[in-house]
């Protein structure tokens, strides 16, 4: 059984980095074609993706976050972690971690999210 | 970048078809994913790779992906449908993920 579960910081304030955790079960990172993606959903709007690290250490950003963005694992703890740094109240939002399907490029399993709110 | 646009709101009757169109340039050429997510709950993939549902999800859900545009329909839809629903794909150019806007599906 799969699971994921973030944690972090419910509260920033304006300029502070956030770093959040996504410790997850049920498959490893160094498994070929795994990859474990954070995405993030600012209350009543869509879901925005922003970064993902695979298997080989291969990271991708979202384009118009990257400078901020810094997305990083540690294979052994079965975990992955993302930093965001300069945050504002635009970024208050549920940031959730995910796991791409192994064969497809989806997301076939979520954490249940974490709400991070920036406000001073 | 990559975009996906999505009709904000869709109605819906019980037991009626409810179809949720996903707009992008050339859609058709990449794979598309649908994604439920209901009130408070994290979201559910219920299609892939444009048509295929994963174990359990209803055959009710359905989808297609043509030229710009994918849809996804519900058929005989339930009240426990109602949720947001979000298409997405893999931009092969960016090696990034992309979601669409969101659709609102109620059933009144």
């Amino acid at each position: 059984q799969v699971t994921l579960r973030e944690s972090g910081p419910a509260l920033v304030k304006p300029t502070q980095t956030l770093t959040l955790t996504c410790t997850f079960s049920g498959f490893s990172l160094s498994t070929s074609a795994m990859s474990v993606s954070w995405i993030r959903q600012p209350p009543g709007k869509a879901l925005e993706w922003l970064a993902r690290i695979d298997w080989d250490g291969e990271k991708v950003y979202n384009t118009s976050l990257k400078t901020r963005l810094t997305i990083s694992k540690d294979t052994s703890k079965n975990q992955v972690f993302l930093t965001m740094t300069n945050m504002d109240p635009v970024d208050t939002a549920t940031y959730y971690c995910a796991r791409k399907a192994a064969l497809w490029y989806y997301f076939d399993s979520w954490g249940q999210g974490t709400l991070v709110t920036v406000s001073s | 970048s990559f975009e996906l646009t999505q009709p904000p709101s869709v109605s819906v009757s019980p037991g009626q078809t409810a179809s949720i169109t996903c707009f992008g340039n050339k859609l058709g050429d990449k794979y598309a994913s649908w994604y439920q997510q209901r009130s408070g709950q994290s979201p559910v993939v219920v299609i892939y790779q444009d048509n295929r549902r994963p174990s359990g999800i209803p055959e009710r859900f359905s989808g297609s992906n043509s030229g710009n545009t994918a849809t996804l329909t519900i058929s005989g839809t339930q009240a426990m449908d109602e949720a947001d629903y979000y298409c997405q794909v893999w931009d092969t150019s960016t090696k990034a993920f992309v979601f669409g806007t969101g659709t609102k599906v109620t059933v009144l």
